[in-house]
């Protein structure tokens, strides 16, 4: 596709559930990032993957996120045992590699009733 | 690590007027600064961005300026229009993952 997609684009879910959220970057891009936004604030830096290399893990808050990217091209942000707290919009960027533009997804809005 | 703060967080102009969004950052190293653009339940936009090496950039109505001694960078929009409403993210980039670093952004409303 010509853009960064996101599925699913609406998640409601359980508390205490796992939920698994998808990212497609951009055909050729080399870095990958997920973000999370909170209603009416800005953007906040989960994971980064570049390439090969060992994923920057430093912003996910708990041990109960995790994320992979499989074959260099497609990533699974995972949350387990969800709490309240986690609903968010979780937003996918690519970038052509690192320090250069990010282009966002539409993102995935998680709600944890 | 690196902090960004952003205002005004709400802006109201009228059409045809000007409007300026400023940032500050705390990290020297952080060398490029996009901005974004938001609207409601939309994905973030890339609209400008600008590096260190460089203090000003402009297309067309919209233009960005960086003082990296002063560590802050401003976003122009000139000749506003009502499809300029929107929320306006600045950004500096950092860290090893070179990650984005987020103001907490400015609510921009045009009033025709």
């Amino acid at each position: 596709g010509a853009g960064v997609s996101q599925s699913p684009s609406n998640k409601v879910t359980e508390k205490g559930k796992d939920v698994e959220l998808r990212c497609d970057p951009i055909s050729g891009h080399t870095a990958l990032y997920w973000y999370r936004q909170s209603l009416g604030q800005g953007l906040e830096f989960l994971i980064y993957f570049q390439g090969n290399s060992a994923p920057d893990k430093s912003g996910l808050p708990s041990d109960r996120f995790s994320a992979e990217r499989t074959g260099g091209s497609v990533s699974t942000l995972t949350i387990q045992r969800t709490q309240q707290e986690d609903s968010a919009v979780y937003l996918c960027a690519s970038s052509f590699e690192s320090n250069q533009p990010q282009h966002f997804g539409d993102g995935t809005r998680l709600s944890i009733l | 690590g690196e902090n960004v703060e952003q205002h005004p967080s709400t802006l109201s102009v009228q059409e045809g007027d000007s409007a300026v969004i400023k940032c500050t950052y705390s990290d020297s190293a952080s060398n490029y600064f996009p901005w974004y653009k938001q609207e409601l339940g939309k994905r973030p936009q890339l609209i400008i961005d600008i590096r260190s090496n460089v203090g000003e950039k402009k297309d067309q109505r919209i233009a960005v300026t960086l003082n990296k001694t002063a560590k802050h960078f401003s976003l122009h929009i000139t000749e506003t229009q009502p499809e300029d409403s929107a929320v306006y993210f600045c950004a500096a980039s950092s860290g090893s993952a070179r990650q984005l670093t987020f103001g907490s952004g400015t609510q921009l409303t045009v009033l025709p």
